[in-house]
């Protein structure tokens, strides 16, 4: 059973180009949440969707961030121009049902912008 | 004030000994708790969930009080594969929503 799956696990971007990370949740989990961690800091949520619904965006920056959780196929975060601060890992997390349900998650995808 | 407080790190113990992580919390509608540990900045895994009740799996022993918005940890037995990253975490009033602490180094020595 294979667990919350991220690709790619490393990107390298230029500043100003796009990044684009997936997520697929594991097997039977219907909810997907987004998660930065800064170096040297803790993680923050950004964002929770469920299949084509954003839940909760109210971690995420007011531009330049989306997400989506399509009805086929992974989640996605998409980063549009982006800048150094950007550099960072980015964790997904799933679970089975909202709210109360434990999160598991994915290996993260470390996202470099030089 | 931060929404989930932790003791500042890092804890160096011997093998063998019972280290204590505390935790305070802000929000007092907050639903879940949890701790998760994190190894070398890769991703959380889930120790375990706690309940009012107080839980135990094995040498790790966990309590919330609610009263206090406080929540523990207890590791008993120290090994060297218990090194890492304790992150305390609470689940918004809203639900879905985690919010981690900033988390507390453990460097469990021979």
């Amino acid at each position: 059973n294979a667990g919350v799956m991220q690709n790619p696990r490393h990107l390298v971007r230029r500043r100003g180009q796009e990044a684009r990370l997936r997520c697929s949740p594991m097997k039977g989990h219907s909810h997907v949440y987004w998660y930065r961690q800064l170096p040297e800091e803790g993680l923050k949520f950004m964002v929770y969707l469920q299949k084509e619904n954003i839940i909760d965006e109210s971690g995420m920056p007011k531009e330049r961030f989306s997400a989506e959780f399509p009805k086929e196929g992974p989640s996605i975060l998409r980063i549009q121009q982006v800048v150094r601060g950007d550099s960072a890992a980015y964790f997904c997390a799933s679970s089975q049902s909202q709210g109360l349900d434990e999160q598991y998650f994915g290996p993260g995808t470390r996202l470099t912008v030089t | 004030r931060k929404e989930v407080e932790q003791d500042p790190g890092p804890f160096n113990v011997p093998e063998g000994a019972t280290v204590a992580f505390n935790c305070t919390y802000s929000n007092s509608a907050s639903q879940s708790f949890f701790w998760y540990r994190q190894d070398c900045r890769k991703e959380p895994k889930l120790l375990m969930s706690v309940y009012s009740s107080g839980n135990e799996d094995g040498r790790f022993t966990a309590q919330l009080n609610r009263a206090s918005q406080y929540i523990s940890l207890l590791i008993r037995d120290s090994k060297l594969s218990d090194s890492a990253t304790y992150l305390c975490v609470v689940s918004s009033n809203q639900g879905g929503k985690l919010i981690f602490g900033q988390g507390t180094e453990l460097s469990v020595k021979p």
